[in-house]
């Protein structure tokens, strides 16, 4: 089965600094990547997600890139601010039907003022 | 509200015992996931149904037991519990499968003493 693996586990960063956390996965057959924002104590909430037909995608202060032959993909935050600081973990699928999101063990991403 | 209702918030029960844990998916989705989240576990897939049917296994215990009924909405069922049991339960919604992003319920934290 797919294995995802997620890097790294915790990231400290100065408010207006870039974050990035970079994610590999096991199964070539994989082509959807979403991304999970995780505030303490709530559920997961997606906020960007990658189709393999494309490299990269953005929206506002967070972009996702994708590698497929190195079979890997980051997320990108610019300009952090306190409100970002969450658990965030990606995923992936084979995208088609039923298959299911396997996910990273997440990345705890604290963001000082 | 992400239109995924986990029912109940919060559990408490002693070992040995069993409880059952509900979902009602987003309007229009078919296909109901469960997810266990320990602190350094991550999201842990369990069980997918869709329309009705079991679709995917994970790592799911055989003390533990799921179904979904014919109005869509799924219960996780789990027995002779155990502390390590205690976790944050999820239950996710999709359109049909693992092409496009869950939407998560606000899970039920369940605690075995």
């Amino acid at each position: 089965g797919e294995n995802v693996e997620q890097h790294p586990s915790t990231l400290s960063v100065q408010e207006g600094d870039s974050a990035v956390i970079k994610c590999t996965y096991s199964d070539s057959a994989s082509n959807y990547f979403p991304w999970y924002k995780q505030e303490l104590g709530k559920r997961p909430q997606l906020i960007i997600d990658i189709r393999s037909n494309v490299g990269e995608k953005k929206d506002q202060r967070i972009a996702v890139t994708l590698n497929k032959t190195a079979k890997h993909f980051s997320l990108h935050i610019t300009e952090t601010q306190p409100e970002d600081s969450a658990v965030y973990f990606c995923a992936a699928s084979r995208g088609k039907g039923y298959s299911t999101l396997t996910f990273g063990k997440g990345t705890m991403l604290l963001v000082s003022p | 509200d992400s239109g995924v209702t986990q029912t109940p918030k919060h559990l408490i029960t002693a070992t040995g015992q069993r409880v059952t844990l509900r979902c009602s998916p987003r309007s229009g989705d078919l296909s109901v996931y469960w997810y266990q989240q320990s602190l350094d576990q991550g999201l842990q897939f369990l069980i997918q149904y869709y329309n009705g049917e079991e679709r995917a296994k994970g790592n799911i215990l055989e003390r533990f037991s799921a179904q979904q009924f014919p109005d869509l909405h799924s219960e996780l069922n789990l027995s002779s519990l155990e502390l390590g049991d205690s976790a944050l339960y999820f239950c996710a919604s999709s359109a049909t499968g693992g092409d496009y992003g869950y939407t998560f319920g606000s899970g039920t934290r369940l605690t075995v003493v």
